[in-house]
């Protein structure tokens, strides 16, 4: 499985944008790569996932490099409330669940 | 669409007792996950089941802990005995199928304390 490797923190104000960057370099052929997000005292959510160049949804974008060693999760005008853990998955769609790392604990202020 | 269900929210034991916590996935899920999340850390998984079969215990401990999943649906976590580092929060998540990428919907967990 290929190990990833994030900030453990992150510091922003309300209105920014926040780019949170994973590393993944034996990512291999067939690995996805997908975010969740977690609020205290709440499981995680999933934001996103992909595969190669950009996915866009509501919440967040996620941009992976041609080599797809490092992946970036962007968060257009943050705000308080998107004060959580973000955790970076990779993994395939064999039936092994994938493994949550130690995450990034984002911190907006006002 | 009702989310994962877990019970109880919090639980206080002192150490040797025992312990369960249920879980009920989404209708329809077929794989279930157990995992343990301890402060500041992120989820590891104990136990996946798809259906009432086992894909992965390979991280549970078995010589305490124990899990079930009941006609494929609801899953029971049971450990007996506690010690003081089983203090955590013991999340329940479920997905529709088994692929490793597949979306998982977590419950609120349950946060257990052993003292």
């Amino acid at each position: 499985l290929a190990k990833t490797t994030q900030p453990i923190s992150m510091d922003s104000y309300e209105g920014q944008e926040v780019n949170i960057t994973c590393s993944h370099n034996n990512i291999a052929t067939n690995d996805y790569i997908t975010w969740y997000q977690q609020f205290p005292s709440q499981g995680p959510r999933f934001i996103i996932q992909g595969y190669k160049t950009k996915v866009t949804n509501e919440v967040a974008s996620l941009f992976i490099p041609a080599d797809r060693k490092s992946s970036t999760l962007s968060l257009p005008r943050v705000s308080l409330s998107d004060t959580a853990v973000y955790y970076c998955l990779v993994g395939d769609t064999g039936r092994r669940a994938l493994t949550f790392g130690s995450g990034t604990r984002l911190q907006v202020q006002p | 669409e009702a989310g994962v269900a877990q019970s109880p929210r919090y639980k206080i034991i002192e150490k040797r007792q025992s312990v369960a916590f249920w879980c009920n996935p989404i209708s329809g899920h077929a794989t279930l996950y157990w995992y343990q999340q301890i402060l500041g850390q992120g989820p590891k998984l104990l136990i996946q089941f798809q259906n009432n079969g086992v894909v992965d215990d390979s991280q549970l401990p078995k010589d305490r802990f124990s899990a079930e999943r009941l006609k494929g649906v609801d899953s029971t976590l049971k450990i007996q005995p506690a010690k003081l580092e089983d203090s955590a929060v013991y999340l329940c998540a479920s997905s529709l199928g088994g692929a490793g990428t597949e979306k998982l919907f977590f419950g609120s967990g349950t946060q257990l304390s052993v003292l």
